[in-house]
């Protein structure tokens, strides 16, 4: 079945950039989302790209895909402290109906 | 506009209890969705409905789980009985249906511990 893998944690400074990685390997994925999840809260869909796009912007959240890699990454700049959160990866291959996710990175922006 | 409602948001009952979560969706979003997000790991689809019809229910343990939608509008997800392993994260989504635009949308969940 499908697979999507991230990086359990990510430590950055206030000011500086974070990137977080995931990889998947259903290669029939049409769409990959990155979600946030803050403590106690549901997750939040922070942006989206589609598969025959490489990148995609989106005031300070950048998201590249290597497509032939199947490798997805999301670039924040100018980290807050308020983007401290869990970050999911998913991709779907149906218009966004089914959904796999990743384990999750956990971002700590340190002040 | 009020988001995905779900509740109780936290609950605790001792194994072989049954156990109830409801959720309310956005206005006029016909997709509902019921995923199991362990301790770590991210969400897990356990059943899809597209207004009253489960289409999508591959995941859900049915000797213990079951899940209703009557009316197309709220659902409610039961366990009986609960086991050890059923302490997780119960979140309930909505969509509006089907195409490219088709954003999920997620609820605070329901926390479950099963002692």
């Amino acid at each position: 079945g499908e697979d999507v893998e991230q990086s359990l944690f990510l430590s950055v400074r206030e000011g500086d950039s974070s990137v977080i990685n995931c990889t998947y390997t259903d290669s029939s994925s049409t769409y990959l989302y990155w979600y946030k999840q803050e403590p106690g809260a549901g997750l939040q869909l922070l942006t989206y790209i589609f598969s025959n796009m490489d990148m995609k912007q989106d005031q300070r959240l950048t998201v590249l895909l290597n497509k032939k890699d199947k490798h997805l990454s999301l670039r924040i700049a100018d980290t807050q402290t308020g983007d401290s959160a869990i970050y999911f990866c998913a991709e779907s291959n149906n218009a966004g109906n089914m959904l796999t996710f990743g384990g999750g990175t956990r971002l700590m922006v340190k002040p | 506009e009020a988001g995905v409602v779900q509740s109780p948001r936290y609950k605790i009952i001792e194994k072989k209890q049954p156990v109830a979560f409801w959720c309310n969706p956005i206005s006029g979003h016909n997709t509902l969705y019921w995923y199991r997000q362990n301790l770590g790991q991210g969400p897990e689809l356990l059943i899809r409905y597209e207004n009253e019809e489960a289409v999508d229910d591959s995941q859900l343990p049915k000797d213990r789980f079951s899940a209703e939608r009557l009316k197309g509008v709220d659902s409610t997800l039961k366990i009986q009985p609960a086991e050890l392993g059923d302490s997780a994260v119960y979140l309930c989504a909505s969509s509006l249906g089907t195409g490219t635009d088709n954003e999920q949308f997620f609820g605070p969940g329901t926390r479950l511990t099963v002692l």
